[in-house]
């Protein structure tokens, strides 16, 4: 079974902080996400990447940046952490096989707190 | 770009069977319909993926017309433990996109 660990459940901290959230993958996926999900709206695409050091913008991309060093990791990054930035973040990985339309699979979700 | 529609919620009793009907009228021609479920505190977790006529597998069945401008996902036989989030999703450019989801409530 494919495993996506986000390397925490629960984060909280404060506002301007610069934050790290880690996600790693253990079936060699090319494809990795990072997704927020607030009530009412859903999930929503933050950054993509389909390969090392290859990263695409998603639908809400202002406020972060990302990082793929290696293959198996994809760190989600906060600048500045703001408010509006409390929410469910989750990472996940796909393979390439049938392009975009591969199945995800998701971690767990970190729930971060921005006070 | 392509934009799915699901009702917003669906309330059902053990051992029935639910259909959720997801329309997505511009898909594209190379596209799949992929479904997920969701529990709370948890990520979603891919149910079944088609791409025309008739999948089933192990836990559900997904059907789509010939014209493929709708799917319906069919859970048979549904328990308590069925109670979840069920998202449709199609490709949006190069972007898989989640729509709002239907929240089904399985009662006893």
């Amino acid at each position: 079974d494919v495993k996506v660990t986000q390397s925490s459940r629960y984060l909280v901290k404060r506002t301007g902080e610069k934050v790290f959230l880690e996600c790693v993958q253990d079936m060699d996926h090319e494809n990795m996400f990072w997704y927020r999900q607030d009530p009412g709206l859903g999930l929503r695409l933050i950054y993509f990447s389909y390969d090392v050091k290859m990263k695409e913008k998603g639908d809400i991309p202002e406020g972060y940046s990302v990082s793929r060093e290696k293959k198996e990791r994809f760190s989600l990054i906060l600048e500045s952490a703001s408010t509006n930035q409390t929410s469910m973040y989750l990472c996940a990985s796909s393979p390439t096989g049938q392009g975009w339309d591969s199945p995800l699979h998701f971690g767990n979700g970190t729930r971060l707190t921005v006070t | 770009l392509a934009k799915t529609t699901q009702p917003i919620s669906m309330d059902s009793y053990e051992g029935q069977e639910v259909n959720i009907t997801c329309s997505h009228n511009n898909i594209a021609t190379n596209d799949y319909i992929t479904w997920y479920q969701q529990f709370p505190s948890q990520g979603p977790r891919f149910i079944i993926q088609g791409y025309k006529t008739k999948v089933t597998n192990e836990v559900a069945s997904l059907f789509i017309p010939a014209d493929r401008k709708s799917s319906t996902l069919s859970l048979p036989r549904v328990s308590l433990s069925d109670t979840a989030v069920y998202y449709c999703l199609i490709l949006a450019g190069n972007k898989l996109t989640f729509g709002g989801g239907t929240r089904v409530l399985v009662k006893p």
